[in-house]
């Protein structure tokens, strides 16, 4: 079946400093991929995403791209800050199969000043 | 634009009450409608979706159930709550763009149950 394996968490970071968090995949299809940030007491907001292979996905200084050699979809960001403090996912969705996007765990973010 | 709407934002109640969530999407038409539940400090959990009216899918067996009585509404509701219950329930919806074609997941703000 699908599934999707982020890097354990939290990941600790002081302001300014560079981050990734790791994503890897497998899929029965051709998936899509996304990254998706929930903030505190919130729901999920989708960050960036993916639809096909060396495409990139960028939005509030985050980019991820779609790696399909190694079946890997990593998030960075050159220089945080504490407001992105958060959770983040991973997402997979199988276009032209199951409506079901399959998420990882997720992964917290703790950034300092 | 599309926009989907959850309440309430936190809810307290006891062991043995009823539930009902209710979650409503405006701005589209014939949505897939998910239901998911979050433990604290774990990942998400998905409890029920559904493609169509009256069509609800139960991913996990358990003491609560769904409804979708109306093409952009989906409730979820529980008969006596358990301690077990509690946590962060998000309800989601997702386009279909053509026949076959999915893409992303849009969620709401969620809902705090705490059972007591």
């Amino acid at each position: 079946g699908d599934s999707v394996t982020q890097m354990e968490g939290p990941v600790t970071l002081s302001e300014e400093a560079f981050l990734t968090i790791n994503c890897t995949y497998t899929a029965t299809g051709y998936p899509s991929l996304f990254w998706y940030v929930q903030y505190p007491g919130e729901g999920l907001q989708l960050l960036l995403k993916a639809t096909k292979a060396d495409d990139k996905g960028s939005n509030k200084g985050f980019e991820a791209t779609y790696r399909k050699e190694t079946t890997s979809f990593h998030l960075e960001k050159g220089s945080v800050q504490v407001s992105d403090s958060a959770v983040y996912f991973c997402a997979l969705l199988i276009s032209g199969g199951s409506y079901i996007p399959t998420f990882g765990r997720g992964t917290s973010l703790i950034v300092h000043p | 634009s599309q926009t989907i709407h959850q309440w309430p934002a936190t809810l307290v109640q006891p062991v043995g009450s009823p539930l009902s969530l209710e979650c409503t999407v405006e701005g589209t038409s014939n949505p897939n409608l998910y239901w998911y539940r979050q433990a604290a400090g774990r990942g998400l959990q998905l409890l029920f979706y559904s493609v169509g009216i009256g069509q609800i899918s139960s991913e996990v067996p358990q003491n609560l159930s769904a409804s979708r009585p109306q093409d952009r509404q989906f409730i979820l509701s529980s008969k006596k709550l358990l301690l077990s219950d509690s946590g962060f329930y998000l309800c989601a919806w997702s386009p279909v763009l053509t026949q076959g074609v999915n893409t992303e997941a849009f969620f709401g703000q969620g809902t705090r149950l705490t059972v007591v």
